[in-house]
């Protein structure tokens, strides 16, 4: 099985600054990388797909860069609307398939 | 805009069978690029892939679940179903449907989710 893991497992910034999460496989996955927003209580939400590409309506500050096994999510300038968790998943073995442990992102 | 909106029963009787519906609308469960899952997340956990079928009916389950997991689908009715059996306080957790865009290679759309608690 593909492991995934995240860091940091949480973090606090103020509005403004730059964020950045990284993921890493425990195999080369490629570009077979996600990423996906959470707010407590709801259902993820696709950020970024194939590593690097912004999911139609997403805000430009967020990103995605990578490949093989290390992964970094940024979001450019943190927004009080952006306190949330977030995942990586691969899917690079379909049908099977594992999210990181997740980053939850807080304002300071 | 697919939607996706799962129901069921919000209570399960430990050793009962859980089991939820997701209901497709604005879209076809047929469309071709697409197949079909769920997930769940117990508090405080991460997510939990479950399931996925195609509306062929061809599907994978979760190797950690063992043979609990059984999921079916059913186009005419543009819906698809998870049956958990044997269910424990462990199987307590929010539970989503999802679905995969074959294109984008992710998960674009999402249920709001259906919290199911095992409980006496």
């Amino acid at each position: 099985d593909i492991q995934m893991t995240q860091s940091p497992t949480s973090l606090s910034a103020s509005v403004g600054d730059r964020v950045t999460i990284t993921c890493q496989a425990s195999q080369d996955i490629s570009n077979f990388l996600n990423w996906y927003q959470q707010k407590p209580g709801k259902a993820p939400k696709l950020l970024i797909f194939d590593a690097s590409n912004l999911e139609t309506g997403v805000p430009s500050r967020f990103s995605g860069s990578g490949s093989g096994t290390d992964f970094t999510f940024t979001i450019s300038s943190l927004q009080p609307e952006d306190i949330a968790t977030y995942y990586c998943q691969q899917n690079e073995n379909l049908p099977l398939l594992t999210f990181g442990p997740g980053t939850t992102v807080d304002i300071k | 805009q697919v939607q996706l909106q799962e129901s069921g029963p919000g209570l399960v009787k430990p050793s009962q069978t859980l089991s939820l519906t997701c209901t497709v609308s604005g879209g076809s469960l047929s469309s071709g690029n697409s197949f079909w899952s769920w997930f769940r997340q117990s508090a405080g956990k991460g997510l939990e892939w479950l399931a996925h079928i195609y509306a062929s009916g061809s599907a994978m389950h979760n190797p950690s679940l063992k043979s609990r997991v059984t999921i079916s689908v059913d186009p005419p009715k543009n819906q698809f179903s998870l049956n958990l059996s044997s269910v424990t306080a462990a199987d307590t957790a929010l539970y989503f449907c999802a679905k995969y865009n074959l294109f984008t290679r992710a998960f674009d759309i999402w249920g709001q989710g259906t919290m199911v608690t095992v409980s006496s």
